[in-house]
């Protein structure tokens, strides 16, 4: 079955940190990959997309990830986290095959940044 | 992107009842979906729903249960019937932009089943 699977369920970090998330899928075909955020109180955002060309996508607030095709892999980073960081991030899966509708989330992180 | 409003935005009801769950876009969208987001776990898609057409369930979710209507590109209800507290859970609206073929949500319903 098709699946995401995100490493981290929580993540603490101090401000000024680096911050990396995993995010691995299963499934050999082509795929759009997302990550989305939702902050306390917020209802989900979309943060970053791949869908084809460099692999290396930048988001909104310093975010960026990098798509590994080889490792089935769309890690999150940034290089300096701050406390209004401080969110639960899901990464999500859209298997081609199926269309531009389904997406697969992963469980998600919560990330708290500590000042 | 696009703005959507759901409503209710919270509710409690009572085992055996039935609620409906109304999601409206500021835009034309062809596609919506609506998502479970169950206490402490991720997001699952009931079914997708495309105005004109009937809904598409995925598994373990059935019409009877969750019966959902789309009757306008702009709008869309989903029903979840004869609750039990396994329903409790947030409903998610979500349309999948023509253009940018991004998937915007909307800010949930939390329904306690009591």
């Amino acid at each position: 079955a098709q699946s995401v699977s995100q490493h981290n369920h929580h993540v603490i970090l101090s401000e000024a940190a680096s911050l990396e998330l995993g995010c691995n899928y299963s499934y050999g075909g082509t795929v759009n990959l997302f990550w989305y955020v939702q902050y306390p109180g917020q209802h989900l955002q979309l943060l970053l997309k791949y869908f084809s060309g460099d692999p290396l996508v930048k988001g909104i607030k310093g975010f960026e990830a990098e798509f590994i095709k080889s490792k089935f892999s769309f890690n999150l980073r940034k290089p300096s986290v701050q406390w209004s960081d401080t969110a639960e991030y899901f990464c999500a899966v859209n298997p081609l095959s199926g269309g531009y509708n389904k997406l697969i989330f992963g469980a998600g992180t919560r990330l708290a940044v500590h000042p | 992107s696009a703005v959507i409003s759901q409503k209710p935005s919270r509710d409690i009801c009572q085992r055996g009842t039935s609620l409906t769950i109304q999601c409206q876009v500021d835009s034309q969208v062809t596609m919506m979906f609506w998502y479970r987001q169950q206490p402490g776990q991720s997001l699952t898609l009931i079914a997708t729903a495309n105005q004109g057409s009937e809904a598409t369930y995925e598994s373990g979710f059935v019409i009877d249960k969750f019966p959902i209507s789309r009757p306008n590109l702009t709008f869309s209800t989903l029903t979840v019937s004869n609750m039990s507290p396994e329903d409790s859970s947030i409903y998610l609206c979500s349309v999948l932009s023509d253009i940018s073929y991004e998937q915007y949500f909307g800010p949930g319903t939390r329904l306690t089943v009591t």
